[in-house]
C-alpha cells in the first residue's frame, strides 16, 4: 500500500466548476505539500502546511492532521488549471525522516 | 533570477554509456535532491544531498552515483549498472533540509535506447 494516495486519479471539469482533489497518508508527518506539475514537467510548489487552511487566489489547501487526510480546492477552475497535482508528505519516522513522500498525482483537465 | 537550472531537457544516450544531467541552483540552498519520475508513479528519491560534500542515498540509488563538491551543483551520474535509465529526472533545492519547502527544476528527460 502506497504512504501517500489521492484521489481522483483523473479529474475532467468544465471551466468555472468547483473541484478538490484528495490526500490521505499512511505515516506520520511534519508537513504536507501540494505541487503543481504543467505538462512540459516543471513544478512548482502550490503550499506547505502543517495544520488548518491556508488559501492563495482560487487555490485553498486544508488539512486534517487527526485524520491523515488533506484537501486541494480549486474555486472557478480555469483551463490554465490543467495540470498534475502532486500531494507530497515530510515524514518523521524511519528511513523517509525528513524526506519527501509523493503521491502518484491527479490529472486535471478543465475544459472551456 | 534565482532559480534552479538543469541541462539538458532532453538528452538521448545509447545503452551502456553513461550520462551526468546538470543540476545548478543559485537560491544558497543548503540541501539539494535528485528525483526520478516514471508514468503513473509518484516521484521517487534518487539521492540527497544536506550540506556540501556529503550525500546520502534515496530509495533507488542503485545505478546512479552524485558528488555535492559545490554548494551550488549536484551532478547527477546514471551509469549503466542503472537497468531502466529512461525517466524523467528532477532536481530540487530546500533552505532548511527535509524541513523546508522544496525548489523544482525544470527537468532533464533522459532516453536510452
Amino acid at each position: 500500500k502506497n504512504e501517500v494516495e489521492q484521489s481522483p486519479q483523473n479529474l475532467t471539469a468544465q471551466e468555472g466548476e468547483f473541484i478538490t482533489i484528495n490526500c490521505s497518508y499512511s505515516v506520520g508527518i511534519s508537513a504536507l505539500h501540494w505541487l503543481q506539475q504543467h505538462p512540459g514537467g516543471g513544478i512548482v510548489s502550490l503550499f506547505m502546511l502543517s495544520s488548518g487552511k491556508k488559501k492563495h487566489g482560487r487555490l485553498i489547501a486544508t488539512i486534517n492532521i487527526q485524520e491523515k487526510h488533506s484537501s486541494l480546492h480549486i474555486t472557478a477552475s480555469h483551463p490554465r488549471d490543467s495540470a498534475v497535482y502532486i500531494c507530497a508528505v515530510i515524514g518523521i519516522y524511519g528511513g523517509s525522516q525528513g524526506n519527501l513522500i509523493f503521491g502518484k498525482g491527479t490529472k486535471l483537465s478543465v475544459k472551456p | 533570477d534565482g532559480g534552479i537550472t538543469q541541462s539538458p531537457k532532453y538528452l538521448f544516450r545509447k545503452e551502456g554509456q553513461n550520462v551526468t544531467l546538470s543540476c545548478e541552483q543559485n537560491l544558497n540552498h543548503d540541501a539539494m535532491y535528485w528525483y526520478r519520475q516514471d508514468p503513473g508513479q509518484g516521484l521517487r528519491l534518487i539521492y540527497y544531498s544536506q550540506i556540501v560534500n556529503d550525500f546520502q542515498k534515496g530509495d533507488i540509488a542503485e545505478g546512479y552515483s552524485v558528488s555535492r563538491e559545490k554548494k551550488e551543483s549536484f551532478p547527477l551520474t546514471v551509469t549503466s549498472a542503472q537497468k531502466n535509465p529512461t525517466a524523467f529526472y528532477l532536481c530540487a533545492s530546500s533552505p532548511f533540509g527535509g524541513e523546508g519547502e522544496q525548489y523544482f527544476g525544470p527537468g532533464t528527460r533522459l532516453t536510452v535506447t
